[in-house]
């Protein structure tokens, strides 16, 4: 059984750019959810994916743009990069809502410059 | 409103017993989270606990929470140096999807 996986791990982008993070679910999760953690702080709730559908969303502006597909998988997209867009991109995925099978990856490092 | 608080820092010697607090807002959480987080790395999950519980153990974690209150507490017993990392409380808000409230984190430095 795979965990969580993430792509890139570290990326550099310049402000005003756009950016693709990517996410592989953990085997038998259908609920992909992305979190932002800036430096020093805890993650906060971007939004979640559920069978392809957006299924709830956090306090971010609509330049936060997601995906998940038929796999599961999911990206997470930011247009019009700024600089405090710089944090670790977390992906968690889950199945049924339990509290063990909510899974975290490793996180993408973005730093706008 | 959401909103979870910790204290930002803890430092104890190796042996100690740690003890890291947490408050929260939301009384309709139902369940309520530890992790940890070491540097450069992703969330782990070290325990949780049920909202109608009010302790649990797990070898040398033990959560206590206090519903009354809102105060979720996170005792790691025997502390070692490898237990250095920080510690983060969330709450499980389910207004119709599962989404986690965290708090800002505290930083548990374990000297020798």
């Amino acid at each position: 059984e795979t965990g969580v996986t993430q792509s890139p791990t570290h990326l550099i982008k310049t402000r005003g750019q756009q950016v693709t993070l990517r996410c592989s679910s953990q085997s038998g999760h259908n609920t992909v959810s992305w979190y932002q953690q800036a430096l020093g702080q805890g993650p906060q709730f971007i939004f979640q994916y559920y069978r392809e559908e957006e299924n709830g969303r956090g306090n971010f502006p609509p330049r936060f743009s997601g995906l998940q597909f038929p796999n599961y998988s999911s990206e997470l997209n930011v247009n019009a990069l700024e600089l405090d867009d710089s944090a670790l991109y977390l992906c968690a995925s889950s199945s049924g809502g339990t509290p063990e099978g909510y899974t975290f990856g490793s996180g993408t490092r973005l730093t706008v410059v | 409103g959401e909103d979870v608080e910790q204290s930002l820092f803890l430092s104890v010697r190796e042996g100690d017993s740690s003890v890291i607090n947490c408050t929260y807002t939301d009384s309709s959480s139902t369940y309520l989270y530890w992790y940890k987080q070491e540097p450069g790395a992703g969330l782990q999950l070290l325990t949780y606990i049920f909202s109608n519980m009010d302790m649990k153990q797990d070898q040398r974690l033990t959560v206590l929470l206090n519903k009354k209150d809102k105060h979720l507490s996170l005792r790691i017993a025997d502390t070692q140096t490898g237990d250095s990392a920080i510690y983060f409380c969330a709450e499980d808000t389910r207004a119709g999807f599962q989404k986690l409230v965290f708090g800002t984190g505290t930083r548990l430095l374990v000297s020798p």
